[in-house]
């Protein structure tokens, strides 16, 4: 089994519309836990970090669910320029999820 | 700030070549990543640093790969000889301990 699994989608959102995606996490033990995007032919930007009691950041919300090992990500109010592909990472074992692809359409 | 260097941006050689990636990390960062990137794979931590030190090298896929960090700002990845499945997208990394990690913008390299 991965050390961090995630859909790979593609998530196909209207604009406007609201998106959750999880990943998955194999070892009980890891603490920390971030969201990156990546945009086609660029490199992974950091988006947020998880904490444990969950996060906003706009239209970003992260959770963490320790009993079922995953993290999720929530987009409000999809908009156009949402579209990329999100990376879950496990930073402890520096391990990145495969990325889920949201493509956000008019 | 300006962020993670790689150079350079787009490496294309021939099968057999030596291949040198460089990288220059976001200064104060004690801690530096080499990545691989294909969509086979996705993401794969190759080797990493702690202060220039290499702390875990099970990503590197055989002795064709090496890396260096002779100092604080300065990391190569050199890949002798090349081959075309080498063929990737690799990226460095830098962190201060316990924060996210800042790409820079990856070297895109192709083996013919």
């Amino acid at each position: 089994r991965k050390e961090v699994e995630q859909d790979p989608g593609p998530f196909n959102v209207p604009e406007g519309a609201t998106v959750a995606f999880n990943c998955t996490y194999s070892n009980s033990a890891s603490q920390s836990f971030f969201w990156y995007r990546q945009d086609c032919r660029k490199e992974p930007k950091l988006l947020m970090s998880v904490y444990s009691s969950g996060n906003e950041d706009g239209r970003f919300t992260a959770q963490l669910n320790r009993a079922s090992q995953y993290i999720s990500l929530l987009i409000r109010d999809s908009k156009l320029s949402d579209s990329a592909t999100y990376l879950c990472v496990v930073k402890e074992k520096l391990q990145f999820g495969a990325g889920t692809q949201v493509v956000v359409t008019p | 700030d300006a962020g993670v260097i790689q150079s350079p941006r787009h490496e294309v050689t021939e099968m057999g070549q030596e291949v040198t990636l460089r990288c220059k990390p976001i200064s104060g960062h004690n801690s530096l990543f080499w990545y691989r990137q294909t969509m086979m794979r996705g993401l794969e931590l190759l080797i990493y640093f702690n202060n220039n030190v290499p702390i875990d090298d099970s990503g590197m896929p055989e002795d064709r790969f090496s890396a260096k960090m002779p100092n604080a700002s300065f990391s190569t990845l050199k890949i002798q000889p090349s081959e075309p499945r080498d063929s990737a997208v690799y990226f460095c990394a830098s962190a201060v301990l316990n924060s996210p990690l800042h790409f820079g913008n990856g070297t895109r390299l192709t083996v013919t």
